[in-house]
């Protein structure tokens, strides 16, 4: 049984471009959550996919959008990116209990 | 608004030490807690976690935790360390909704053989 998947591992962008991460969650799961993990902080919730609609949001721009397809596989888009968007972006996946499944997490750095 | 901390930045232990985290909380609703871990290089996983009944929760790895309702308090603890339990500690609980983890900063521990 796979866990959550991620993808790419790492990533190196430039600042003003745009930048897409992806994640397959759980067999079973239909609910996923992204996160963003600063160096030396805890993660940080974005926003949540169900049904292919965002569910809720955290505290972030709008510059951070995703989508969720039918199979509930999801992506995470980030635009005009910043140096301070280098971070650790977790999926996490879960179903109806509150316990969420991360995935290994995609590196994205900011140049 | 719910939030968590964490007190110790950065731990050092030597083998078969005690350790002992503390998270601290403030959260309005049905209480659930959360404690994961982030081993070097590897995805976050759940070590234990509280939904209601018995306050001491046991995890894996010989991990457990005290729900302290009146303390607000949700500590980890293991009675003996080892040099792989070297990670980053994470306490977490739900935000409002019931829909995501608001996690504290975390602790890192490193044991030395």
């Amino acid at each position: 049984d796979a866990g959550v998947t991620q993808s790419p591992t790492h990533l190196i962008k430039t600042r003003g471009q745009q930048v897409t991460l992806r994640c397959s969650p759980k067999s079973g799961h239909d609910t996923v959550s992204w996160y963003q993990q600063a160096l030396g902080q805890g993660p940080q919730f974005i926003f949540q996919y169900y049904e292919e609609e965002e569910r809720q949001r955290g505290n972030f721009p709008d510059r951070f959008s995703g989508h969720q397809f039918p199979n509930y596989s999801s992506e995470l888009n980030v635009n005009a990116l910043l140096l301070g968007d280098s971070a650790l972006y977790l999926c996490a996946s879960s179903s109806t209990s509150n316990e969420q499944y991360f995935g290994p997490g995609t590196r994205l750095t900011v140049t | 608004a719910q939030s968590v901390s964490q007190h110790n930045h950065h731990v050092i232990l030597s083998e078969a030490a005690s350790l002992e985290l503390g998270c601290n909380y403030s959260y309005g609703g049905t209480v659930n807690l959360f404690w994961y871990v982030q081993y070097p290089g590897q995805h976050l996983q759940l070590l234990l976690k509280y939904f209601s009944g018995d306050p001491l929760v046991k995890g894996i790895k010989g991990f457990e935790a005290e729900f302290i309702k009146s303390k607000f308090s949700f500590n980890l603890r293991k009675p003996s360390v080892q040099w792989s339990d070297t990670a980053e500690y994470f306490c977490a609980v739900p935000n409002q909704a019931g829909t995501a983890l608001i996690f504290g900063k975390g602790t890192t521990l490193s044991v030395s053989s």
